[in-house]
C-alpha cells in the first residue's frame, strides 16, 4: 500500500486566499484524523471522521475551517479565507476500525504570508 | 478530559549511550498509552503501544517503555542510541471510551551525536 497521501506538499498562498488541502487514506481504513502541528501549540486534533461521518471537530480553530470526506477514500480541509497565523503544517492520518494505531501522511506545509 | 507532559523539549545524547525520554499523563479515566516517531519532514509513525497485560512494552528500533499507573508515567528507554535515532519523539494517550481519539504531548527532540 502506498500510505497515506496527501497533496500538495508545500503551500504558499497570500492573506483572504482560500486554500484546499487534500488526503487520501490507506483502502480500508475507516477512520481519518486532520491534525495540525506548530511550534507553539504542537500537535492539535482538528476534526475526525469514522465512515465518512465528521465524528468530532470540536479542534477546529473557527468557522473559516471546514473538512468534508464525499467518500472512504478522499478528503479535504479547507481554509477560507486564511490567515497568517494559520501557517503550520497539516497532517492527515487513518486508522483501521478497533485500532489505536494511526498511519500518518507527510504533510502539508502551509505558509499563509 | 486528559493530557500529555513531556518534561524534556531537547535530549542532546552521544552515540551508543543510554537514553531516556519522560512522559506523564492526567487523566479521569483508563487510558491508553503510545509513542510516536517523527523524523526531519515526515509524518509520525507508531513506536510502540500499551493497551493490556505486560507493563513492559518493546517496539521497533529497540525502545522500549514501561507503564507505570501509580506514577502516570510511560517513559521511553533505548539501551544504546545511534545517530539514525536523531527524530522527534512524541508520547500520546487515548481514553477509554474516546473513539479512538489520541491527544499528544509537545514532543521531545532526541540529537544524537557522534
Amino acid at each position: 500500500d502506498a500510505g497515506v497521501i496527501q497533496s500538495p506538499r508545500h503551500e504558499v498562498t497570500e492573506m483572504g486566499q482560500e486554500v484546499t488541502l487534500r488526503c487520501k487514506p490507506i483502502s480500508g481504513h475507516d477512520y481519518l484524523f486532520w491534525y495540525r502541528q506548530t511550534m507553539m501549540r504542537g500537535l492539535e486534533l482538528l476534526i475526525y471522521f469514522n465512515n465518512n461521518v465528521p465524528i468530532d471537530d470540536s479542534g477546529m480553530p473557527e468557522d473559516r475551517f471546514s473538512a468534508k470526506m464525499p467518500n472512504a477514500s478522499f478528503s479535504t480541509l479547507k481554509i477560507q479565507p486564511s490567515e497568517p497565523r494559520d501557517s503550520a503544517v497539516y497532517f492527515c492520518a487513518s486508522s483501521p476500525q478497533d485500532s489505536y494505531e494511526q498511519y500518518f501522511g507527510p504533510g502539508t506545509r502551509l505558509t499563509v504570508t | 478530559a486528559q493530557s500529555v507532559t513531556q518534561l524534556d523539549s531537547q535530549v542532546p545524547v552521544f552515540e551508543e549511550a543510554p537514553v531516556e525520554l519522560r512522559c506523564n499523563y492526567s487523566s479521569s479515566v483508563s487510558v491508553y498509552l503510545f509513542w510516536y516517531v517523527q523524523y526531519p519532514n515526515q509524518g509520525l509513525q507508531l513506536l510502540l503501544k500499551y493497551l493490556s497485560g505486560s507493563t513492559l512494552v518493546k517496539g521497533i528500533n529497540g525502545f522500549e517503555a514501561e507503564f507505570n499507573k501509580s506514577q502516570t508515567s510511560f517513559h521511553l528507554r533505548k539501551p544504546s542510541v545511534h545517530i539514525s535515532d536523531t527524530a522527534e519523539y512524541f508520547c500520546a494517550v487515548s481514553a477509554w471510551g474516546s473513539n479512538y481519539k489520541l491527544t499528544f504531548g509537545k514532543g521531545t527532540l532526541l540529537t544524537v551525536n557522534p
